[in-house]
């Protein structure tokens, strides 16, 4: 089955500064990757997906992330981040009828 | 538009009561439908999915169960709540089969079992 780890739970960045989330995927196939947010309290909202073709797509909220086969790795990134991007993110893996979420990173912005 | 509604959006239960949480799904029709449940540091695990009425994968055994009496309406139950039941509950639903598709989520369920 497949399996994912994000591996920093807690990131805490400045408002303005650049931003980068891990994710790493265990998979057979060829995955279908997510990325979603989730705000305090609330579901959670699609940022983008990567299903086959470029390996850097683009998402809502000016996010974007690459797809590395040789690495098993999805990150996600945003070039300057916003007091409103303060969230709780979550990588996904899904393929052969499953879904795995990771655990979760918690995204703080410093003023 | 599709929409999904879930209710009640909090829930405060004793120990060894029933459950009943409600999904509906609004805009669409014949959507795969999915009970996740989201405990503190955990991330989201699949409890159910379903591809159509009456049709129910379970993911995670346990005290808990899911119908689909409706082709949009899904629910989540429990004949006796346990203390690890607490948690936040998402519905979700999908075009197309599980883990190939993007999954839109309702508000969730937040469930205290004391």
């Amino acid at each position: 089955a497949q399996s994912v780890t994000q591996p920093d739970i807690h990131i805490t960045v400045s408002e303005g500064a650049s931003l980068e989330l891990r994710c790493n995927y265990s998979y057979g196939a060829t995955p279908y990757l997510f990325w979603y947010v989730q705000s305090p309290g609330q579901g959670l909202q699609l940022l983008l997906k990567y299903f086959s073709g470029d390996t850097l797509v683009q998402g809502i909220k000016g996010f974007e992330a690459e797809f590395k086969r040789s690495q098993s790795s999805f990150n996600l990134r945003k070039p300057s981040v916003h007091w409103s991007d303060a969230a709780e993110y979550f990588c996904a893996v899904g393929g052969n009828n499953d879904m795995r979420f990771g655990a979760g990173t918690r995204l703080t912005v410093k003023p | 538009s599709q929409t999904i509604h879930q209710w009640p959006a909090t829930l405060v239960q004793p120990v060894g009561s029933p459950l009943s949480l409600e999904c509906t799904v609004e805009g669409t029709s014949n959507p795969n439908l999915y009970w996740y449940r989201q405990a503190a540091g955990r991330g989201l695990q699949l409890l159910f999915y379903s591809v159509g009425i009456g049709q129910i994968s379970s993911e995670v055994p346990q005290n808990l169960s899911a119908s689909r009496p409706q082709d949009r309406q899904f629910i989540l139950s429990s004949k006796k709540l346990l203390l690890s039941d607490s948690g936040f509950y998402l519905c979700a639903w999908s075009r197309v089969a599980v883990g190939t598709d993007t999954q839109y989520f309702g508000p969730g369920t937040r469930l205290t079992v004391l």
